[in-house]
């Protein structure tokens, strides 16, 4: 597509529910990233996927949080028995190589607002 | 904890005025980048500086980058109601294995 899709845009879910989050990135762009974003706050690295290579798990709040990339395009945040805590837009966002020296820009998606009562 | 911290957290100014937000870092870097958010949702990439520059335009957008002081500043000059929003500046330093850091963002308005 032409730009970094996400769904759903919204998500309302009852404490202790699964959820999972979906990013489409742009087509070709071989990393993607999930952030984190509260309530008037800056934005906390989750995952980085680039390429082949084994995924940056390392901003992963919990072992509730996981993620997968399939055939290296879309990619599905998954979030167990969620907590309030939980609430958040969830920010995905894709770039061509992601190898940092070259200086890429991020592509974002909208996000989903996640709520849980 | 975050690579970048913005000050101020929020700005207020006429239109017309210049509004310049700060963005301080704690590691060498190989090059620094500021973002828009409108409305909480998707950012969008305004301009990179790398380490090797001191001072980048876009239009009506200046960055400098002091990599002695670890610090950047985003200027924007004349500004607008429309450039009403969060800006983020997000760092790409050697051991962040190729990852983007972001500030925590300056909340910027611009009132008619």
């Amino acid at each position: 597509g032409a730009g970094v899709s996400q769904s759903p845009s919204n998500k309302v879910t009852e404490k202790g529910k699964d959820v999972e989050l979906r990013c489409d990135p742009i087509s070709g762009h071989t990393a993607l990233y999930w952030y984190r974003q509260s309530l008037g706050q800056g934005l906390e690295f989750l995952i980085y996927f680039q390429g082949n290579s084994a995924p940056d798990k390392s901003g992963l709040p919990s072992d509730r949080f996981s993620a997968e990339r399939t055939g290296g395009s879309v990619s599905t945040l998954t979030i167990q028995r969620t907590q309030q805590e939980d609430s958040a837009v969830y920010l995905c966002a894709s770039s061509l190589y992601g190898r940092g020296t070259s200086g890429e820009k991020l592509f974002f998606g909208s996000g989903t607002q996640l709520s849980v009562l | 904890s975050q690579q970048g911290e913005e000050d101020p957290q929020a700005l207020s100014i006429q239109e017309g005025e210049n509004a310049t937000m700060n963005c301080s870092y704690k590691t060498s870097i190989n090059n620094l980048q500021w973002y828009r958010q409108n409305s909480g949702r998707g950012l969008v990439h305004l301009i990179l500086i790398r380490s090797n520059e001191r001072e980048k335009h876009s239009g009506r957008l200046r960055v400098t980058l002091d990599t002695s002081k670890k610090s950047s500043s985003l200027l924007i000059t004349a500004s607008r109601a429309a450039d009403t929003a969060s800006y983020f500046c997000a760092t790409d330093a050697w051991n962040q294995g190729g990852k983007l850091i972001f500030g925590q963002g300056t909340e910027l308005s611009v009132k008619p």
